[in-house]
């Protein structure tokens, strides 16, 4: 069965420092992946999304990137953080139209 | 920009009632799904309608879609504590399974 791995769980960060989180996903293969931020009381914001290693396709102008370096490894970084950047951040995959995304079980941020 | 809209943003019932949340949208869409989110968590897929179908069940959910109105309700029947939590639905309008979430509905089930 697929699953998705996401950490780490929380992080706490000083503006101005970097950030890198990790995704990853087991059992299938090219998958779509994504990385999605939720603010507190709110819905969810696409920030990347992926469909083959090398491809990412940006969504919101911002502070972050992604990378994806391996075919079921996706990465949000940031070379300085800023306070806006706290928040859920969500990683997910899925692997055709009209099927599911399956998520992460998510990374809280709290830039100080 | 959100495309989907829930309504109401928050819904408070007895445990045994039924709970109804609807999700409305602006552009033509693929499908239109629900998703389950307990507090702190990842999103977990509830069901997937496609835009040519109008109602869809599964267990006690009942979903319907209605394309010419851009709107979608998800009913959950004889509710129980353990169905509180934030619902919200995602519209895929376009490639690359993109969905956009609306703000959701965050339901508690008093016991």
């Amino acid at each position: 069965s697929q699953t998705i791995h996401q950490w780490p769980a929380t992080l706490v960060q000083p503006v101005g420092s970097p950030l890198s989180l990790e995704c990853t996903v087991e059992g299938t293969s090219n998958p779509n992946l994504y990385w999605y931020r939720q603010a507190a009381g709110r819905g969810l914001q696409l920030l990347f999304y992926s469909v083959g290693i090398g491809q990412i396709s940006s969504e919101v102008p911002q502070n972050l990137s992604a990378s994806r370096p391996q075919d079921r490894q996706f990465i949000l970084s940031s070379k300085k953080l800023l306070l806006s950047d706290s928040g859920f951040y969500l990683c997910a995959w899925g692997d055709s139209r009209n099927s599911p995304l399956h998520f992460g079980n998510g990374t809280r941020l709290t830039v100080t | 920009s959100q495309q989907g809209e829930e309504d109401p943003q928050a819904l408070s019932i007895q445990e045994g009632e039924n709970a109804t949340m609807n999700c409305s949208y602006k552009t033509s869409i693929n499908n239109l799904q629900w998703y389950r989110q307990n507090s702190g968590r990842g999103l977990v897929h509830l069901i997937l309608i496609r835009s040519n179908e109008r109602e869809k069940h599964s267990g006690r959910l009942r979903v319907t879609l209605d394309t010419s109105k851009k709107s979608s309700s998800l009913l959950i029947t004889a509710s129980r504590a353990a169905d509180t939590a934030s619902y919200f639905c995602a519209t895929d309008a376009g490639g690359a399974q993109k969905l956009v979430f609306g703000q959701g509905t965050r339901l508690t089930i008093n016991p």
